[in-house]
């Protein structure tokens, strides 16, 4: 299956800034996703990030605050922006298979 | 929308057998996982099941799914103290984007 890097494995950011997650994927990828990890809770996706167009996003996620990019595939990035307490999450990348999603091993942000 | 419920905790004595309980809602669901989170890591795929099939079984892993109940259940046998995470049941229509219930954390005690 995919292996698949993802840093920075953590971060402590100030309020306001922006933080740029990459995942970087051992074979080609059709699909990659964007997950978010609330403290305690379950994954809630962010968007697919598709190469060569816009990412889709989900309900309740915009382009504006969290733009992704993938400029080919095996590789994407996730930036969080103008952050607040609130985004502190563990933000997990993950790619489609024939055999379900692999997944990285997070980003896990904490805003102060 | 369409929702992914499990139990959030449970509790086994090392060498019992533990049994997650999941139900789901979307009767368009055609595969359905188990991921298993460790603190502080990512999640790992401990086994996936299609929905036209009613069993599946891997060493120690026994997943069962009755589709009419949409009631999926995983079973670890001879559970062991490194068995203590958090287990995620999930579905999906496409084997792309899925769902995920809230996770049910495993506690072994010795």
């Amino acid at each position: 299956s995919a292996v698949i890097s993802q840093k920075p494995s953590r971060d402590i950011c100030q309020r306001g800034t922006s933080l740029t997650i990459q995942c970087q994927v051992d074979s080609q990828v059709t699909m990659m996703f964007w997950y978010r990890q609330q403290p305690g809770q379950s994954l809630t996706l962010i968007a697919t990030a598709n190469q060569g167009s816009e990412a889709t996003y989900e309900s309740g996620f915009v382009i504006d605050k969290f733009p992704i990019s993938r400029p080919n595939l095996t590789f994407s990035t996730l930036t969080v922006s103008n952050m607040s307490p609130e985004d502190s999450s563990i933000y997990l990348c993950s790619v489609g298979t024939s055999r379900g999603n692999t997944f990285g091993s997070g980003t896990r942000l904490t805003v102060v | 929308g369409e929702d992914v419920e499990q139990s959030l905790f449970l509790s086994v004595r090392e060498g019992d057998s533990s049994v997650i309980n999941c139900t789901y809602t979307d009767s368009s669901s055609t595969y359905l996982y188990w991921y298993k989170q460790e603190p502080g890591a990512g999640l790992q795929l401990l086994t996936y099941i299609f929905s036209n099939m009613d069993m599946k079984q891997d060493q120690r892993l026994t997943v069962l799914l009755n589709k009419k109940d949409k009631h999926l259940s995983l079973r670890i046998a001879d559970t062991q103290t490194g068995d203590s995470a958090i287990y995620f049941c999930a579905e999906s229509i496409n084997n792309n984007d899925m769902r995920f219930g809230a996770g049910t954390r495993l506690t072994v005690k010795p």
